[in-house]
């Protein structure tokens, strides 16, 4: 069975950072790319990263660029976003996605606010 | 960037009935990168339709996806009560991706 666990989501200042982590198992984590999707309180979806197989190529959304990295750790079949000078508008629900191109296999999630 | 509009907002049906959505991307999708999910309250995304027409594994026949180009269609045959829940388009044939605003299918 598939699953993606995601975890380190939590309050955080204006400015502030945060790493959160998603943990895969049933799959090969190594050989399939993976995105982060992220979903903001009664809002719709929206893509935030993309990272290939060994890492060699990662793609963002505007939003993000120069704030947020996302890494991998295929010896550890986990993928992160760390997240840096956090804004308001960051808060959402960040999901983990394994990708095809599509998302396929998704994770159930963990929140992240931004707030003072 | 591919802007995806949905319509209707909010599409109301009793269980049994025909439910048509529409994706219409602002520009061309290349190769019908076209994706389906339904999304229920509190819950993450589940896929239902790649490549415009392909259903995802374990997913019902009473839903098939068609189109090509800038307009693509969602049908679920015959509604089921755990049917209702948002749907969401997705074009992953450019960068960045995109996801389409959502259709809520309510019980009417």
């Amino acid at each position: 069975e598939v699953q993606l666990v995601e975890s380190g989501g939590g309050l955080v200042q204006p400015g502030g950072s945060l790493r959160i982590s998603c943990v895969a198992s049933g799959f090969t984590f190594s050989s399939s790319w993976l995105t982060w999707v992220r979903q903001a309180p009664g809002k719709g979806l929206e893509w935030v990263a993309n990272i290939r197989q060994d890492g060699s190529e990662i793609y963002y959304v505007d939003s993000v660029k120069g704030r947020f990295a996302i890494s991998r750790d295929n010896a550890k079949n986990s993928l992160y976003l760390q997240m840096n000078s956090l804004r308001v508008e960051d808060t959402a629900v960040y999901y983990c996605a394994r990708s095809r191109g599509y998302y396929d296999f998704w994770g159930q999630g963990t929140l992240v606010t931004v707030s003072s | 960037e591919t802007v995806l509009t949905q319509s209707p907002g909010t599409l109301s049906l009793s269980p049994g009935e025909r439910a048509t959505l529409s994706c219409r991307a602002s520009q061309s999708v290349s190769s019908s990168y076209l994706a389906w999910y339904q999304q229920k309250p509190g819950q993450a995304p589940r896929l239902l339709i790649y490549g415009a027409s392909s259903r995802a594994t374990g997913i019902p026949d009473r839903f098939s996806g068609s189109g090509s180009g800038t307009d693509f269609t969602l049908t679920i045959s015959r509604l089921e009560p755990e049917d209702f829940a948002v749907y969401y388009c997705h074009q992953y044939g450019s960068s960045p991706r995109t996801f389409g605003p959502g259709t809520k299918v309510d019980i009417k």
